[in-house]
């Protein structure tokens, strides 16, 4: 159980347009979804994390307007890269946490959207 | 603030040699610590964590891991390493009061046969 799918996998889009990534929990609920993002060979960087119903919370450094984040209902938030451009280029990943979850048992991941913006 | 360190950004071994991937963390009060594996172009897999409890963790594909509070460490290892545990692998810690987990840089892990 614990199966959190990411969609899409890859996505190219050029420079201005905007990119929509979903982030579901299968088999489970999630309050709280993770966004993450990875560049080449580095550590994962929080970027915001929702709660289902609410407003998401950003990180220190990173633009709401440009990465808007909705996490309608228990199973599904989205993040939408707004007017990408190529610095935009990355590797998101979101994670889950389950309802009535403790702070001790490990998130769920997706296996992570690859973005290229040309 | 919650950190982690991972000394070493790879780590060489041969199939068959004992694995070693290290890590340190710094924390206010309890650490709850993880490892995750990433292979290429994929999402994190949770290995094991500690919470509380025996200093000495076993978790998913063989690997452990030992929690020492002294030294602020918690290594992750397998005592006979296979090729196909070649990847990125991830320290993380979280404090108890907050569900954010924070990530070391990684390790690459490559195992040659």
């Amino acid at each position: 159980g614990a199966v959190v799918s990411q969609h899409p996998s890859w996505v190219i889009c050029k420079s201005g347009t905007s990119v929509k990534i979903e982030c579901r929990s299968l088999d489970f609920q999630a309050t709280t979804m993770f966004w993450y993002r990875q560049f080449p060979k580095q550590s994962l960087m929080l970027m915001a994390t929702s709660n289902e119903g609410s407003k998401a919370t950003y990180e220190q450094g990173v633009e709401k307007d440009k990465f808007l984040i909705n996490h309608a209902s228990l199973t599904l938030s989205t993040l939408t890269v707004t007017s990408a451009h190529p610095e935009d280029s990355s590797f998101y990943i979101c994670s889950a946490r389950k309802l009535r979850q403790g702070s001790n048992s490990p998130l769920h991941f997706g296996n992570g959207t690859r973005l290229t913006v040309t | 603030a919650q950190s982690v360190a991972q000394p070493e950004d790879q780590v060489n071994v041969a199939e068959g040699n004992p694995l070693t991937v290290k890590c340190t963390y710094s924390v206010s009060g309890n650490p709850y610590l993880f490892w995750y594996v990433q292979y290429p172009n994929r999402g994190l897999q949770f290995l094991l964590k500690y919470i509380t409890g025996d200093n000495l963790v076993k978790g998913s594909y063989g690997f452990e891991a030992e929690f020492n509070k002294s030294q602020t460490s918690f290594h992750l290892k397998k005592p006979s390493a296979l090729v196909s545990d070649s990847a990125l692998y991830f320290c993380a810690v979280r404090d108890p009061n907050h569900y954010k987990l924070s990530f070391g840089a990684g390790t690459t892990v490559t195992v040659r046969a």
